[in-house]
């Protein structure tokens, strides 16, 4: 079956403009991650759903960051007033909720601002 | 908070074993994975252990868990070229919805 997608692949932008970055989901997959890999890094958690649950924000790094899940499926991460500190690549994650470390990883957002 | 800790560089010879190692803080943890990352691609799930086990093999993986000392190791036997990647281990608590925490990577470097 289809795995994690994540578009756009890669996204060039200049500081200051904002950035949507999209996840789908494995279907039927009731948790949904985002994290942050900067060149050389490990992963950084910024947000998780979880069903109906109110999501865990604990991670995001600022209040220009947010992000949403429709209707239990595709979520939307949204970059207001990208800075070039916010290069990096965010990788979204989808698991079926009974063991949260068995994640199913999508290929990435090479997000680079100018 | 939870914390996950890795070496961040290994490098073996073709048809050695490798042995990344990594440890953590959480006493409660329930699950500890490995994940393997190729270049330009996101995480994929190699392998995980629950944490009233002691060892866990498949295939050419073995992971060994020591909760006494929280530690846990990825033995990888006759290494390949394509095994070169960076490994990531991770735990999650108990309680099923939970966050999971990530190691900060273990590159591998195989040398032909």
């Amino acid at each position: 079956g289809a795995g994690v997608s994540q578009s756009p692949s890669n996204k060039v932008t200049e500081k200051g403009k904002d950035v949507e970055l999209r996840c789908d989901p494995i279907s039927g997959h009731t948790a949904l991650y985002w994290y942050r890999q900067s060149l050389g890094q490990g992963l950084e958690f910024l947000i998780y759903f979880q069903g109906n649950s109110a999501p865990d924000k604990s991670g995001l790094p600022s209040d220009r960051f947010s992000a949403e899940r429709t209707g239990g499926s595709v979520s939307t991460l949204t970059i207001q007033r990208t800075q070039q500190e916010d290069s990096a690549v965010y990788l979204c994650a989808s698991s079926p909720g009974d063991r949260p470390g068995t994640q199913y990883f999508g290929p990435g957002t090479r997000l680079l601002v100018l | 908070g939870e914390d996950v800790e890795q070496s961040l560089f290994l490098s073996v010879r073709e048809g050695d074993s490798s042995v990344i190692n990594c440890t953590y803080t959480d006493s409660s943890s329930t699950y500890l994975y490995w994940y393997k990352q190729e270049p330009g691609a996101g995480l994929q799930l190699l392998t995980y252990i629950f944490s009233n086990m002691d060892m866990k093999q498949d295939q050419r993986l073995t992971v060994l868990l020591n909760k006494k000392d929280k530690h846990l190791s990825l033995r990888i036997a006759d290494t390949q070229t394509g095994d070169s990647a960076i490994y990531f281990c991770a735990e999650s608590p108990p309680g099923g919805y939970q966050k999971v925490t990530f190691g900060t990577g273990t590159k591998l470097q195989v040398i032909p």
